[in-house]
Order: structure tokens, then C-alpha cells, then sequence
């Protein structure tokens, strides 16, 4: 059965440093998300990505966020300068289409110090 | 802004009917999914209503009043492995999912 992976699973890093989490979308999806999630609260929507452009994002997703898609398969989240409060699960998803069913990766926890 | 409110917590017993409910104030809809996550775990689906009325998906069903603008989860013959978190989530135009506040259901035995 086809999956969303995400790499790396659990990232440690210091508060000011640049952090990239990866994601391999399925492959005849259309649309990518990343989402996020404080341990123990809801998921919210940080940026949905389609035909290689943004197609939306929350207020969360400022200047120190932004996302790629480098080649065919792989995308990704970058968060350039870390603060404490992003310290999160950081969820990639694809859809397929209107079928209204989110295809979630494991997870990628990040942990700022 | 906004919003979907779900109940915080729902608890029991195994053998039981459960029903979390999901009420919601969005700019555009389009269809109103269910997701399961278990502790650790990422989401997974389980239903979409796109329109009104209800879904039966085995023990699961899901119900959608778009007028009323609610929808609800009903979890049936309740076994401990239901024990989750539950989030009801909103498709609006854009392709935009945006999840509820999440209810946590605990099944005792």
C-alpha cells in the first residue's frame, strides 16, 4: 500500500538553527501538506502546496518557514531560524483528490532546546 | 476565523454506542472528514461526508447536517483498541483541511 514518508523521525536542535524536514509524498497525489501538532493539542494547518506553488498557508507559516519540492518526489519544510515554541510534531500529508481522505505521514518530532 | 469545536473527552464502556460531535464555522465547505490518532501515531481516515446524511463504514458511521452546520462520529460495539484521539476536519475550497479541537475517548472495560 502506497505511503507518505518523513524523515528524519525526531530532530534535536539548538534555538537560532536551521532545521529541514523531508517528506516523500504518494506519487500520483496532487496536493501536499504540512501540519503540526504540540503535543497533546490539535492539528493545524501550516501550508498546502500544489503544482509546485503554495496554495495557502496559516498565519503560523511566516517568514521563517518555507517549502520545496527540489525534485519529483521529495518535500520538504524548512524552518530557518528555530525558536522553542516550534518544538512540535510536524505532520506531511497528501491527497489524491476531493475525496476528502488526508494520507498522513509518521511524523517528524522536533525537539528545539 | 474559523472554528470546529469538538467535546474534549468521551469516555465508555466497551460494547457501547458513541457519539463525538463536531460543530463548525469555516469560510467555504466542501465535505467533513473524521481522522483516528493514537497515542504517538499520526492520523488516520476514517470517513468524508460531502453531503448530507450518513455514512456507515463498518463499526464506524458518520453523519453531516451542512444547514446546521454540525456533523457527528458514531463508533459502535466500542473495543478497547478505539481508545484514541478523534478529530473531525473541514475541506474548504482551496484544498484546505482544517482539523477541530480533537476529542479523546477512552474505552473502559
Amino acid at each position: 500500500e502506497p505511503e507518505v514518508t518523513q524523515t528524519p523521525s525526531h530532530q534535536v536542535t539548538q534555538m537560532g538553527q536551521e532545521v529541514i524536514l523531508r517528506c516523500v509524498p504518494i506519487s500520483n497525489h496532487l496536493y501536499f501538506y504540512w501540519y503540526r501538532q504540540i503535543l497533546g493539542q490539535k492539528v493545524e494547518f501550516l501550508v498546502s502546496f500544489y503544482n509546485n506553488e503554495i496554495s495557502e498557508k496559516s498565519e503560523i507559516f511566516d517568514d521563517q518557514f518555507s517549502v520545496e519540492r527540489p525534485d519529483g518526489s521529495n518535500f520538504t519544510l524548512k524552518i530557518r531560524s528555530t525558536k522553542l515554541e516550534d518544538s512540535a510534531m510536524y505532520f506531511c500529508a497528501s491527497v489524491a483528490g476531493g475525496t476528502g481522505e488526508l494520507f498522513f505521514g509518521e511524523g517528524s518530532r522536533l525537539t528545539v532546546l | 476565523g474559523q472554528s470546529l469545536e469538538q467535546p474534549s473527552e468521551v469516555t465508555a464502556v466497551e460494547g457501547a454506542i458513541v457519539q463525538i460531535n463536531c460543530t463548525y464555522q469555516t469560510s467555504g465547505f466542501y465535505g467533513l472528514s473524521w481522522y483516528q490518532q493514537h497515542d504517538g501515531g499520526a492520523p488516520t481516515f476514517l470517513s468524508y461526508n460531502a453531503l448530507d446524511g450518513l455514512e456507515e463504514t463498518g463499526r464506524f458511521s458518520s453523519f453531516l447536517s451542512r444547514s446546521d452546520s454540525y456533523g457527528y462520529l458514531l463508533l459502535q460495539e466500542l473495543q478497547m483498541k478505539d481508545s484514541a484521539s478523534y478529530f473531525c476536519a473541514v475541506r474548504t475550497g482551496t484544498y484546505k483541511y482544517i482539523f477541530g479541537t480533537g476529542t479523546r475517548l477512552k474505552v473502559l472495560a
